[in-house]
């Protein structure tokens, strides 16, 4: 039973196209992340959802999309890609406990953008 | 400007060595988590710490907690091969958007056989 599952693990699309990642989780966690981990490792936050409400959204271009239908769901859609958005996107959740924050990742889907 | 840094960046020892990892900022957190990522996995929560002072140990690894709660580390002791990946410290700093953990920029231990 995986706790926080993500599709594809691997992306390799064209430069200009369309993409979808999907994440799961069935901790029953409230709170959803997306997080992008570039070349040399560092984890950027991207988005933040609490209960399917946004709540943090960094300095992300706005062809990156996300949709949570439900609080056990969050999927990043991306128009348009360039190459430098490759990379590994990482999903992960966290209970609603905010000041411990400690959170749950996924696999990661690791996108080349050609 | 990285608000937590890592160091070192890189970590090269052999079997048996012991090692730390430091974790540092100028701010202040309400809590701070330490993390192990694999290659091709996500990263996996070894920790939290939150009282300053405060020293956890788990197996061979020990973390402590700066007494302001500014800094951290990770200390562990016969290091073995399979503790080789990436170490991540993460924070929520006291005065940021609630549910916002900072990632340092981490630090990468291959322990050799």
């Amino acid at each position: 039973d995986t706790a926080v599952s993500q599709t594809p693990k691997y992306l390799v699309t064209q430069m200009g196209n369309d993409k979808s990642i999907k994440c799961e989780q069935n901790l029953g966690h409230d709170t959803m992340y997306w997080y992008k981990q570039d070349s040399k490792k560092f984890l950027k936050i991207m988005f933040s959802y609490n209960n399917k409400e946004l709540i943090i959204n960094e300095t992300v271009p706005n062809r990156f999309s996300p949709k949570s239908p439900d609080k056990a769901h969050l999927n990043l859609h991306i128009n348009s890609l360039e190459l430098g958005d490759s990379a590994v996107y990482f999903c992960a959740s966290s209970r609603q406990d905010l000041s411990y924050n400690e959170q749950f990742f996924g696999p990661g889907t690791r996108l080349t953008v050609l | 400007t990285q608000l937590l840094e890592q160091s070192p960046q890189f970590l090269s020892i052999q079997e048996g060595e012991n090692l730390t990892v430091y974790c540092n900022s100028s701010s202040v957190f309400s809590s701070l988590q330490w993390y192990r990522q694999e290659p091709g996995e996500g990263p996996v929560l070894l920790v939290t710490v939150v009282t300053g002072g405060e020293v956890k140990k788990l197996k061979r690894l020990t973390f402590q907690f700066g007494d302001a709660r500014k800094d951290s580390s990770l200390h562990i002791t016969a290091a073995q091969p399979g503790d080789t990946g990436l170490y991540l410290c993460a924070g929520h700093p006291i005065n940021t958007n609630a549910g916002k953990s900072t990632f340092g920029d981490g630090t990468t231990l291959t322990v050799k056989p």
